[in-house]
């Protein structure tokens, strides 16, 4: 079945500074990925919609300044939380949805959770 | 505006009996639900999903059936076993199967099957 492998698993740094989260469709083209956050105990929130080729559309309430995606080809999506804060610590998924299998099912990647100091 | 609820934040059930998840939604535009189980530290799977069309869809142990008139859906697992501890999400969408594919979630359920 559909594989997303997302990249990297966790993570920790410093305050202000700026990190990178990889989302790959590992076995099939994904023109479409969407980025969600999951606070704790709390429901997936959906962030924003990377699209390939061209800009994100993010969700209300959500900075696209903060929250850079790119999705450069069509089996890799980035998101870049800059000049992160603590409040910025969450659990980060990706997912995409394979159009050959048919239906909505979105794939999830294995999700990245981000400790900011 | 919490559009997809799931009321019930755990939920526990003995080994071998029926576990049920409700999850109720308040936009009558979702036509298509979903169900995903979510192992900590690990992204959502699919388990399985309805259409609007249906009002009930089963695979296997796990039957969902879905109530419109009512806005509610709810997720049967029976026998439960102890591999089905997981969170549960329920989640809806608008625009019909090959449409919109931009998933709203509930909070989730923790369900706990004891031995």
């Amino acid at each position: 079945g559909a594989v997303v492998s997302q990249h990297p698993s966790r993570v920790i740094c410093k305050s202000g500074t700026s990190v990178k989260i990889e989302c790959r469709s590992l076995d099939f083209q994904a023109t479409t990925m969407f980025w969600y956050r999951q606070f704790p105990k709390k429901s997936l929130m959906l962030m924003a919609t990377s699209n390939e080729g061209s800009k994100a559309t993010y969700e209300q309430g959500v900075e696209k300044d903060k929250f850079l995606i790119n999705h450069a080809s069509l089996t890799l999506s980035t998101l870049t939380v800059t000049s992160a804060h603590p409040e910025d610590s969450s659990f980060y998924i990706c997912s995409a949805r394979d159009t050959l299998s048919g239906a909505n099912v979105l794939t999830f990647g294995a999700g990245s959770r981000l400790t900011v100091l | 505006d919490q559009q997809v609820k799931q009321n019930s934040p755990s939920l526990s059930v003995q080994e071998g009996r029926i576990s049920i998840l409700n999850c109720d939604y308040t936009n009558s535009m979702f036509d298509y639900f979903l169900w995903y189980k979510k192992y900590p530290a690990e992204g959502p799977t699919f388990l399985i999903s309805i259409s609007s069309i249906k009002d009930k869809n089963e695979d296997g142990r796990f039957t969902v059936f879905l109530n419109k008139s009512a806005k509610h859906l709810s997720l049967h697992i029976v026998p439960s076993q102890p591999g089905d501890s997981a969170v549960y999400f329920c989640a809806a969408s608008a625009g019909g199967i090959q449409g919109a594919q931009k998933l709203v979630f509930g909070q989730g359920t923790r369900l706990t099957i004891n031995p």
